[in-house]
Parts: C-alpha cells; sequence; structure tokens
C-alpha cells in the first residue's frame, strides 16, 4: 500500500500564479486534512473533510480552497499564491474512529517568490 | 480541546530509555492522549494514544497520571533514529479535525 501520496513534492511559484496540491490516499480513510508547516513552527491545519463531497474550514483557511470530489482524492487549491504562503504542506487521513492515529504524505515544499 | 505543555528540548544517550512529559492539565474526561512524532523534514507519524489506562506497543509506552493531568511518552531502548520532534495532542477520540500540533518536544538521541 502506498497510505497517503502527495504531488508533486516540490514547487516554485511566483507572485499572483495559481496551484493545485494532489493528495491521494489508498486506505479507504473518511477524514482527510491539509496542514502547513512553517519552519521551527508545528502544523497548522487549513481545511479539512469528513467525507466525499464535504469541506471544512480550519485553522488558517485563507487564501486556500479544497475539494474532495472523490473519496481518494483531496485537492488544495492555492488561487493567487502570495509568499506568506511559502511553506511545507503536508496531507493526512484517517479513518472515523481514529484507531490508528493520522497518516501523513511526506510532504509538499512551496516556495513563493 | 485541552492545551499541552512540553518541555521544548531534551537530550538522550543512545540505548537509554527516553522519558517525555506532557502537561495537560485541563483535560476532559473524553479526550484522549495522543502522540506523533516527526522526524527531520517528514511527515508526523503517529505512535501511541490512550485514555486512562497505560499503553505500550511496538514503538513506546504511554503512561497516564491517575488524575491525568500528565503523561509520559517512553521510548524504551533510544537510538540515533529517534531524534525527532515529538508532539503531545488531546483531543476527543472520533471527529479527528480537531487535532492540533503544537511545536513539540525537540529529542536530540546522543551516540
Amino acid at each position: 500500500n502506498a497510505g497517503v501520496t502527495q504531488t508533486p513534492k516540490f514547487r516554485v511559484l511566483k507572485t499572483g500564479q495559481s496551484m493545485t496540491l494532489l493528495c491521494a490516499q489508498d486506505m479507504n480513510h473518511e477524514y482527510m486534512y491539509w496542514y502547513r508547516q512553517d519552519p521551527g513552527m508545528g502544523l497548522r491545519l487549513i481545511h479539512y473533510s469528513v467525507g466525499e463531497g464535504t469541506t471544512a474550514k480550519g485553522e488558517v483557511p485563507d487564501g486556500y480552497n479544497v475539494s474532495r470530489l472523490k473519496k481518494q482524492n483531496f485537492l488544495l487549491g492555492l488561487e493567487s499564491a502570495a509568499p506568506s504562503q511559502t511553506s511545507v504542506y503536508f496531507c493526512a487521513s484517517s479513518t472515523y474512529r481514529d484507531s490508528y492515529g493520522y497518516t501523513f504524505g511526506s510532504g509538499t515544499r512551496l516556495t513563493v517568490v | 480541546d485541552a492545551k499541552t505543555t512540553q518541555p521544548t528540548s531534551m537530550d538522550c544517550a543512545e540505548g537509554r530509555a527516553a522519558n517525555l512529559p506532557c502537561n495537560h492539565s485541563t483535560i476532559s474526561g473524553n479526550e484522549y492522549v495522543y502522540w506523533y512524532r516527526q522526524i527531520h523534514s517528514q511527515g508526523p507519524q503517529y505512535i501511541i494514544h490512550g485514555l486512562k489506562n497505560n499503553e505500550t506497543n511496538e514503538m513506546a509506552s504511554l503512561i497516564i497520571t491517575e488524575d491525568r493531568k500528565s503523561s509520559t511518552l517512553i521510548l524504551p531502548h533510544a537510538t540515533l533514529r529517534d531524534t525527532a520532534v515529538y508532539y503531545c495532542i488531546v483531543r476527543v477520540f472520533t471527529g479527528g479535525f480537531k487535532t492540533i500540533f503544537g511545536a513539540g518536544t525537540r529529542l536530540f538521541v546522543k551516540a
């Protein structure tokens, strides 16, 4: 099993450009999450989804949009990238009962110049 | 969800037990204690969780005090590969979207 796969792994954007980060999980998990992590800091929740077709805002949702059209995929979009969005983005998934905690992807390192 | 307090950093000698403390004095009766770790640049990894009883798995042991206001994660025989940031989190069991990661404890395992 691949677990949680994030693409791309690295990306450099110019201010104002848009992009979509893809997260795919093959564990049939109900819940999926997007976090960002800035240098020396913990993870902050951007958006999450409790099921196909549903999304909700986390701690720091401004400047991001998400979609979950299929249970296995959770997309994070930046419509107009800003330097403040330079960060490492982690996707995670879990079951409803969360018996084994979250499974995280390996991250996407995004730089906005 | 209850807030947690962890030391910023700790050292441990290779082969010795690493004991990582966590204070969660405002924990509610239905909140569990979870531990994750993050090895440099990787995604966090789930370690263990518990409610009130002590728990053990192949990675670690979790000791929760009787009043549940604090807990300790124990890595019985630390190796260099255990050098990581360890996060203590308390939250309700279901509704995983409430997981808030703080700054954690940076554990340095030294040869």
